[in-house]
């Protein structure tokens, strides 16, 4: 079983609904909480960090934490063409200068 | 945001040979940086630590005489993968953080005839 499983898509919505993107994990462990963009052929880009349990909102997205399930979320409302990459989560045990464990990615298209 | 540059952004070369790839923090100080791989439509997973000054950490499966990595200063790593072959062929992907955030740098392609 992998650390971090995350359904890799591909997910194609329509411009202006709500994105939810979902992954799980199995080490307890882990405390912080990333969501990446990564847009093809370029490095990662972090979109929002959570640290335990709990919900946090930047403008459209929001990222959720649910430890007692092992299961995070990063939904995207109002979604535009723009948003459209692949969204990678991602977690470790401290914040800052330690390795990343990252999900597969999914891969999202925001149809016009 | 810090930014993190490598070098070169894509190589092809020939089984056999050796190639270098620089990971360069351009505005900030990095006693640590991090080397992944990611094959298409994989994850990044972590191949290796590099730590200023000394050796580097390499994850269970990958090989420390394969791809060297040298730390040389606090804004510069290079991963070196000896003798590729065209199962090495990925996308390279190396971060570095100045305080909590980790910042990626663009990527390297690597493909091996």
């Amino acid at each position: 079983q992998k650390e971090v499983e995350q359904d890799p898509g591909p997910l194609s919505v329509p411009e202006g609904a709500i994105v939810s993107l979902n992954c799980t994990y199995s080490n307890s462990a882990f405390q912080y909480f990333m969501w990446y963009r990564q847009y093809s052929r370029k490095g990662p880009e972090l979109l929002m960090y959570t640290y335990s349990s709990g919900n946090k909102e930047d403008g459209r997205f929001t990222a959720q934490v649910d430890k007692s399930s092992k299961y995070i979320s990063l939904f995207i409302r109002d979604s535009q063409p723009s948003d459209s990459a692949t969204y990678l989560c991602a977690m470790s045990v401290n914040f800052g200068n330690e390795k990343l464990t990252f999900g597969t990615g999914t891969r999202l298209t925001i149809i016009p | 945001g810090a930014v993190v540059s490598q070098h070169p952004s894509r190589v092809i070369c020939k089984s056999g040979t050796s190639v270098k790839i620089e990971c360069r923090s351009l505005d900030f100080q990095a006693t640590t940086m991090f080397w992944y791989r990611q094959f298409p439509k994989q994850s990044l997973m972590l191949m290796a630590t590099s730590n200023e000054g000394s050796k580097a950490t390499y994850e269970q499966g990958v090989e420390k005489d394969k791809f060297l990595i040298n730390h040389a200063s606090l804004t510069l790593s290079t991963l070196t993968v000896t003798s590729a072959h065209p199962e090495d062929s990925s996308f390279y992907i190396c971060s570095a953080s100045p305080s909590n955030e980790q910042f990626f740098g663009p990527g390297t392609r690597l493909t091996v005839l």
